[in-house]
């Protein structure tokens, strides 16, 4: 079964400062791994996503996300964070097996960034 | 490009109550699908559907039911409204599978009463 952890329910950063966003997933066979964001009452935006190749992938708004395959890990990075960047995200996960149909989501991990 | 419409925005229902959600996408994606979000739970995954006439049961499908007639529209029916059933619900459509990513609708708030 796939899964996805998100180890932190709130990051706080100052203005600035580079953040970073914790994700750890676990899934048969080679992961799909995808993060979004989302602004209060609105959909869920799509910033980035690993597919193949390169571990280091470049999103939108400058979010980058680093695919770790022995730790099972996709943490999303901001060199230097804004208050604008204050959303929920979330992490997910399609498996590359079963034509990986379905997404499943991480819990969210709320994201401040303190002027 | 309108993208994933959903309507309504808003909706309070009494308990026992039915209605449908609407969802309509002019990308001409295939799959299609209805996700649920809950505090501290992220989404779970309702029902989906890979393509006009094929719909399936996701991770939390009891109380709920969907028809695929047309690749642009995939309605979410509640049956019968319940308490536990309210919640934010998100449409999301994506070309394909695996290694697409998925576009989402502003979400509807249901409130049941």
């Amino acid at each position: 079964a796939q899964s996805v952890a998100q180890p932190e329910d709130q990051v706080n950063v100052a203005e600035g400062n580079p953040l970073t966003v914790k994700c750890t997933y676990s899934v048969s066979g080679n992961p799909y791994l995808f993060w979004y964001v989302q602004y209060p009452n609105r959909g869920l935006q799509f910033l980035l996503k690993y597919i193949t190749g390169d571990n280091l992938v470049k999103g939108s708004y400058g979010f980058e996300a680093e695919f770790n395959k022995s730790q099972t890990s996709f943490h999303l990075k901001k060199p230097s964070a804004l208050v604008s960047d204050s959303a929920l995200y979330f992490c997910a996960v399609r498996s590359q097996d079963n034509y990986g149909q379905n997404f499943v989501f991480g819990p969210g991990t709320r994201l401040s960034v303190l002027p | 490009n309108a993208g994933v419409t959903q309507t309504p925005k808003f909706q309070v229902l009494k308990t026992g109550q039915s209605m449908t959600l609407q969802c309509a996408q002019d990308m001409n994606h295939e799959y299609m699908s209805w996700y649920r979000q809950d505090p501290g739970m992220g989404l779970r995954l309702i029902h989906y559907s890979v393509g006009a006439g094929i719909t399936d049961q996701g991770e939390v499908p009891n109380g709920y039911n969907v028809s695929r007639s047309t690749t642009e529209d995939f309605p979410l029916r509640l049956l019968s409204a319940a308490p536990s059933q309210t919640s934010v619900y998100f449409c999301a459509s994506s070309f394909g599978q695996g290694r697409t990513e998925a576009f989402f609708g502003q979400g509807t708030r249901l409130t049941v009463v």
